[in-house]
């Protein structure tokens, strides 16, 4: 099993670019999450899936929108970056009651 | 929403001592409480967990002690070894929430050799 992978491993972006973070999974587990490291911040999840079909808000959701493409994948969308959304991100995925396995993050740039 | 503090923010110590990370959350309701283990360039990693119902876990070298009452758990490693040297998060749950993890600001031990 390669667990939770995610794609790109880095990204450069301008502001105003979009792009997509994908994420995928391969352990059957109902629930994704997408967070955000900063240096000195800890992770802050930016938003969830408990199941597919249904996405909810984290702590910073704000300049993101996401996707549960199916069971597997939960992509992060960025509509317009700004600087301030330079960051690792992380995707997580769980069966139940909260143990989380984390991919091994996005490093993305805003120019 | 949840308040998770943890101490100390940086921690070295000499290979084969013993090391402890205190975390406190505000969150009366937060019944799950894990540590994750980051090392460098990749993601956290589950390392051990507790819930509300137990007072001490342990696993091998590592252990989880909780106190409700006061709301804080530790994690305690003992006989430390190079590869112990990472960033240690704690991550309360968040309401008694089954998704919501509020994560830490992080620890950073570094275990010398």
């Amino acid at each position: 099993n390669a667990g939770v992978t995610q794609t790109p491993k880095f990204q450069v972006l301008k502001t105003g670019q979009s792009m997509t973070l994908q994420c995928a999974q391969d352990m059957n587990h109902n629930s994704m999450y997408w967070y955000r490291q900063d240096p000195g911040m800890g992770l802050r999840l930016i938003y969830y899936s408990a199941s597919e079909g249904t996405t909810d808000k984290g702590e910073v959701p704000n300049g993101y929108n996401v996707s549960r493409l199916n069971k597997r994948e939960f992509s992060l969308r960025l509509e317009s970056a700004a600087p301030s959304q330079t960051s690792v991100y992380f995707c997580a995925s769980s069966l139940n009651y909260n143990e989380q396995f984390f991919g091994p993050g996005t490093r993305l740039t805003v120019l | 929403g949840e308040n998770v503090e943890q101490h100390p923010s940086t921690l070295s110590v000499q290979e084969g001592d013993s090391a402890v990370i205190k975390c406190t959350y505000s969150d009366s309701a937060s019944n799950y409480f894990p540590w994750y283990k980051q090392e460098l360039g990749k993601g956290p990693q589950l390392i051990i967990d507790i819930r509300s119902n137990v007072g001490e876990k342990k696993d091998q070298r590592i252990a989880v002690t909780l106190n409700k009452t006061a709301k804080h758990f530790s994690l305690h490693i003992t006989e430390t070894q190079p590869e112990d040297s990472a960033v240690y998060f704690c991550a309360p749950n968040s309401g008694g929430s089954n998704y919501k993890l509020t994560f830490g600001k992080g620890t950073l031990l570094t275990v010398n050799p």
